[in-house]
């Protein structure tokens, strides 16, 4: 039990175009998602974490136009990269919360060239 | 601002050998994580730590945890190739997770 899945495992976009990634708790309902950013040999950052229905909760530093998290249903949240740069190149990880725990998706490796 | 901190950042170590893993963290916390990851993966959770003196065992991994210390530990016992890998502390409070900066582990034959 627990699953979740991240949506897209890798993606390759164009400078200025934007991109979303999809994570949905498959077995369970998950009240809470987070979103993390890690760069090569880093550690996991977070950028934002977000509850159904409500707006995202942004970390410092982290814009809020550029990453755009929704957070529609109990099972799904999106992360949109918009305007995509090469400095957003990074794999970007989702873990949703529904009172088991903690589950990690699989991950996404975003690529902008 | 919780801050957790991990050592080494590197670890190379043969086969057969043991060695520890430590992970400090600066204020009180929920509970504590360690997670494997491999290159490209996410991450694949190992243990969870509830309170203090917890001492958790998976094959040639055990973690422990002092909260009064703000420490916890994860022994490797008789290393194998397979275990290479970078391994995370991550620290709960409240709804947040802390990760630590993570070790990059490299067992050689």
């Amino acid at each position: 039990g627990a699953v979740v899945s991240q949506h897209p495992s890798w993606v390759i976009c164009k400078s200025g175009t934007s991109v979303k990634i999809e994570c949905r708790s498959l077995d369970f309902q998950a009240t809470t998602m987070f979103w993390y950013r890690q760069f090569p040999k880093q550690s996991l950052m977070l950028m934002a974490t977000s509850n159904e229905g409500s707006k995202a909760t942004y970390e410092q530093g982290v814009e809020k136009d550029k990453f755009l998290i929704n957070h529609a249903s109990l099972t799904l949240s999106t992360l949109t990269v918009t305007s995509a740069h090469p400095e957003d190149s990074s794999f970007y990880i989702c873990s949703a919360s529904g009172g088991h725990g903690y589950t990690f998706g699989s991950g996404t490796r975003l690529t902008v060239v | 601002e919780l801050k957790v901190e991990q050592n080494p950042l590197f670890l190379s170590m043969q086969e057969g050998k043991n060695y520890t893993i430590y992970c400090n963290y600066s204020t009180t916390s929920d509970r504590l994580y360690w997670y494997r990851q491999d290159p490209g993966k996410s991450l694949e959770s190992l243990f969870v730590l509830l309170s203090n003196g917890a001492v958790k065992q998976e094959g040639r991994l055990m973690a422990s945890l002092d909260t009064k210390a703000r420490l916890s530990t994860l022994h490797i016992t008789a290393a194998v190739h397979d275990l290479s890998a970078t391994y995370f502390c991550a620290v709960v409070t409240g709804n947040q997770f802390y990760f630590g900066t993570g070790t990059s582990l490299t067992v050689i034959p």
